[in-house]
This record gives C-alpha cells, sequence and structure tokens, in this order.
C-alpha cells in the first residue's frame, strides 16, 4: 500500500464546476498537507499549505484535512479552463522531513 | 511568493558527457534543497536532499556518484548528471525549503535529453 493515495483521473468538468480533488494517507504522522498545481512541462507551484485538521480558503480554492478519516481535499469553485493541469498533494511529517507525493490528478475543463 | 529558478531550462548533450543544472532561491535564504526527477505523466520521485555545507543525502536506488550535488551557499545548489547516458533523460526539478517555515518551493524544472 502506498503512504499517498491519488486518482490519476484524468477528471473532465465544464467551465463552471466545482471541482472535488481528494488524497488518502495512511501516515498518522503526517502533520503538514500541500496541494501543488503543475502545468505540463513546468515545475509544481503550491497552492495551498494547511498544517493539521481544518479548513483553509484562499480565492476559489479551498483545502480541507480530516486526520480521523486521514482524508484531504482540494475544491475549485467556478473552474476555469486555465485551471486544467495536474494536481498533487504532497503531505510531510513535520522536522523538516521530505514531502511525500501522490500520483498527482490530470484535471481538464473545458469551455 | 517564494521563487526558485533553474538553469538551464532544457539541455541536449551526447552520451558520455557531464550535464550541470543550477538551481537558485531568489529571494529567500534555503539551508535545504531537493532534487527531483520526473517522467512524463508521473508523479516527483525524489533523488536526494541537499544541505547547505554538507554532503547530500540520497534515496535508495540514487547513484550518488553520477548525480553529484553541491550545495555551497544558501541560495544556490548544482545538480551534475556525470557520464550521462539516454535512460538519464528526464525533466529534473529542484525545490527549496524557506527556513525556518515548512514550505517548499520549486523550480520551473530542466529537460534533459541525451542523445
Amino acid at each position: 500500500q502506498k503512504e499517498v493515495e491519488q486518482d490519476p483521473g484524468p477528471l473532465s468538468v465544464p467551465e463552471g464546476a466545482i471541482v472535488s480533488l481528494n488524497c488518502t494517507y495512511s501516515n498518522s504522522a503526517f502533520q503538514y498537507f500541500m496541494w501543488y498545481r503543475q502545468y505540463s512541462r513546468k515545475g509544481p507551484e503550491l497552492l495551498m499549505y494547511t498544517y493539521s485538521s481544518g479548513n483553509k480558503e484562499d480565492g476559489r480554492f479551498t483545502a480541507q484535512v480530516d486526520k480521523s478519516s486521514k482524508y484531504i481535499s482540494l475544491f475549485i469553485r467556478d473552474s476555469q479552463p486555465s485551471d486544467s493541469a495536474t494536481y498533487l498533494c504532497a503531505m510531510e511529517a513535520g522536522g523538516y522531513n521530505k514531502l511525500i507525493f501522490g500520483a498527482g490528478t490530470r484535471l481538464a475543463v473545458h469551455p | 511568493g517564494a521563487v526558485v529558478s533553474q538553469h538551464p531550462s532544457r539541455v541536449i548533450c551526447k552520451s558520455g558527457t557531464s550535464v550541470k543544472i543550477e538551481c537558485r532561491s531568489l529571494d529567500f535564504q534555503a539551508t535545504t534543497m531537493f532534487w527531483y526527477r520526473q517522467f512524463p505523466k508521473k508523479s516527483l520521485m525524489l533523488m536526494a536532499t541537499s544541505n547547505e555545507g554538507s554532503k547530500a543525502t540520497y534515496e535508495q536506488g540514487v547513484e550518488k556518484d553520477k548525480f553529484l550535488i553541491n550545495h555551497a551557499s544558501l541560495t544556490l545548489s548544482t545538480l551534475t548528471v556525470t557520464s550521462a547516458h539516454p535512460e538519464d533523460s528526464s525533466f529534473y526539478i529542484c525545490s527549496a525549503r524557506e527556513t525556518p517555515v515548512n514550505e517548499q518551493y520549486f523550480g520551473p524544472g530542466t529537460r534533459l535529453t541525451v542523445t
């Protein structure tokens, strides 16, 4: 079993839809949770960074962490074609350990 | 947000030659930088962790004599692929951790093609 599970998709939605992206994990030591967006042939861009459980909102993006269920989510409201990219979840146990990445979910938002 | 640059963005080299890739944190100091490799439509694979002023820590299966890492300053780490072969062709991405916070920022990547 992988430490972090993420459905690779692809996920195709119409413009304006609400997108839900998810990851599950097995290591209860993870405390820091991140979502990165990666466009084709580019480096990942940090979208959201959360510590422990709870919600965090930034514009059209909302990150949720449920440590009791070992489940994290990223919601994108009013999705745009420019949101078409691969979204990677990542997590870390803390103490400056290495990031553990999910496989990445490819999202396509069509006009 | 913090900015990390990489140079070159793409490089083509002949088999048997060495290639150096630079990773710089432009507006923050990074005591720790990471080097990843990414194959098409795959997630990132951590190759090594680089700490300023000390030897890099390599992940299992990564040849340290082939992938030389130097982290000489708080803003610069270099990855040298020695005696490159076609199977080394890949997308190499670095990241830098902004201390003392935990956030990790990625460079734009370097596409290496070995002919």
